[in-house]
């Protein structure tokens, strides 16, 4: 049974780039979350996304789109990169619903020149 | 609004020696608590949740913690450390509003075992 799966694993962009990231669910979820984790920090809620619309979102200016898929998977779009983006973002799946664990990916690690 | 604080950044301990890592929670309601670890490069795992059942929570490598409302705090202990514990620890408090699970981590705990 597969995991959460990201991809790319790390990506390096300069400041005013664009970049795409890759979520797959854990099978059988249907709720995707994604993190921030900034370098020494804990990780930041960004949003989340559940029949394919946002549901939640946390502090994160509106640079910061998603999208989920017919499939459960999901995209983090960050457009006009900033250097405070370089970052490792996660990204969780879970059931709607539930109140129990979020299964985290691996994680993409993105550096901002 | 829902908050967590570990109150210790950097933990060192020797094998074979207990672990203590300290959380204290803020909740306006029952909350539900867990901890997870981060090993390096490695995303997040779960090590245990408490959702208001029993107290004392067992979870995965011998920790356990201990939900106590009155000092609004979730301790993550262990008798004994092993060097593969090293790892960031994250104590985290989840907020389910409309059927939608988000959650607040802390800061987190870096543990550091030594020979």
């Amino acid at each position: 049974d597969a995991g959460v799966t990201q991809s790319p694993t790390h990506l390096i962009k300069t400041r005013g780039q664009q970049v795409t990231l890759r979520c797959s669910p854990k099978s059988g979820h249907d709720t995707v979350s994604w993190y921030q984790q900034a370098l020494g920090q804990g990780p930041q809620f960004i949003f989340q996304y559940y029949e394919e619309e946002e549901r939640q979102r946390g502090n994160f200016p509106d640079r910061f789109s998603g999208h989920q898929f017919p499939n459960y998977s999901s995209e983090l779009n960050v457009n006009a990169l900033l250097l405070g983006d370089s970052a490792l973002y996660l990204c969780a799946s879970s059931l709607f619903g539930d109140t129990g664990e979020l299964f985290f990916g691996e994680g993409s690690r993105l550096t901002v020149l | 609004a829902q908050s967590v604080t570990q109150l210790d950044s950097h933990v060192s301990v020797s094998e074979g020696t207990p672990v203590l890592l300290r959380c204290n929670y803020s909740s306006s309601y029952s909350p539900s608590l867990f901890w997870y670890v981060q090993h390096p490069n490695k995303g997040l795992q779960l090590l245990l949740k408490y959702t208001s059942a029993a107290t004392l929570v067992k979870g995965i490598n011998g920790f356990e913690a201990e939900f106590k409302k009155s000092e609004t705090s979730f301790h993550l202990t262990k008798p004994s450390a092993h060097m593969s514990d090293a790892a960031e620890y994250f104590c985290v408090v989840s907020r389910l509003s409309g059927g939608y699970n988000k959650l607040i981590f802390g800061a987190g705990t870096r543990l550091a075992v030594h020979p």
